[in-house]
């Protein structure tokens, strides 16, 4: 998992409320990066970072937000508009490199599960 | 064993057997190919990348090769272990995508001892 945390590892959400999700990572990365995991499914883009106070959609946005004050945390919002928010919840980060597209590392995900 | 991920979501093979995990992809404009483990409910590790300016690379234990051609990419692991059982995932990206990583649905491994 590197030098990448994400917390709490369960989270229950109840109907109509919006919950946070944690990821910090101590690698010194520009990017991050948030993914969706379903049962047996492979990683959906939700948004992404490359640099502090800026971030772009990913392919499933709808119900989500994001902040980026640090470049150390990009902390995921799931709100009470995403209608089917349980799922394993992945957070990456990499560096920029000049060659192009630089490995990303994963933290241990968070499970949110809705009550 | 061989899979081809989209097809063939499920290898079984033997301890001490060779395994090969394939993967199609759809971009020619990809450039850069990276394979992951996922073990169960945990986050994906690194396993090893290839450049398209590459049809080779030897890892420990693994090895990728990519064939630009009819747009393909293995992971070959050798004398595969009980710690090797996980889901494997390739993923691809080129420049022109601003970095984001296409997955693959991914296939899983299943080492029997």
């Amino acid at each position: 998992d590197g030098g990448i945390t994400q917390s709490p590892k369960y989270l229950f959400r109840k109907e109509g409320q919006n919950v946070t999700l944690s990821c910090e990572q101590n690698l010194n990365h520009d990017a991050m990066y948030w993914y969706r995991q379903d049962p047996g499914q492979g990683l959906r883009l939700i948004y992404y970072s490359q640099i502090v106070n800026d971030f772009q959609k990913g392919d499933i946005a709808e119900g989500y937000s994001v902040s980026r004050e640090k470049k150390e945390s990009f902390p995921l919002t799931v709100t009470s508009a995403q209608k089917n928010p349980t799922a394993f919840y992945l957070c990456a980060s990499s560096p920029l490199g000049t060659s192009g597209t630089e490995t990303q590392y994963f933290g241990p995900g968070t499970r949110l599960l809705v009550l | 064993g061989e899979s081809v991920g989209l097809h063939l979501p499920t290898l079984s093979v033997q301890e001490g057997d060779n395994s090969i995990i394939n993967c199609a992809y759809s971009n020619s404009a990809s450039d850069y190919f990276i394979w992951y483990k996922q073990e169960s409910g945990k986050g994906p590790q690194f396993i090893i990348d290839i450049r398209s300016n590459m049809d080779k690379r030897q890892g420990q234990r693994v090895t990728v090769l990519l064939n630009k051609t009819v747009k393909h990419l293995s992971l070959q692991i050798a004398a595969t272990q009980p710690g090797d059982s996980a889901v494997y995932f390739c993923a691809e990206s080129n420049a022109g995508n601003n970095r984001k990583l296409i997955w693959g649905l991914g296939t899983s491994l299943a080492v029997n001892p």
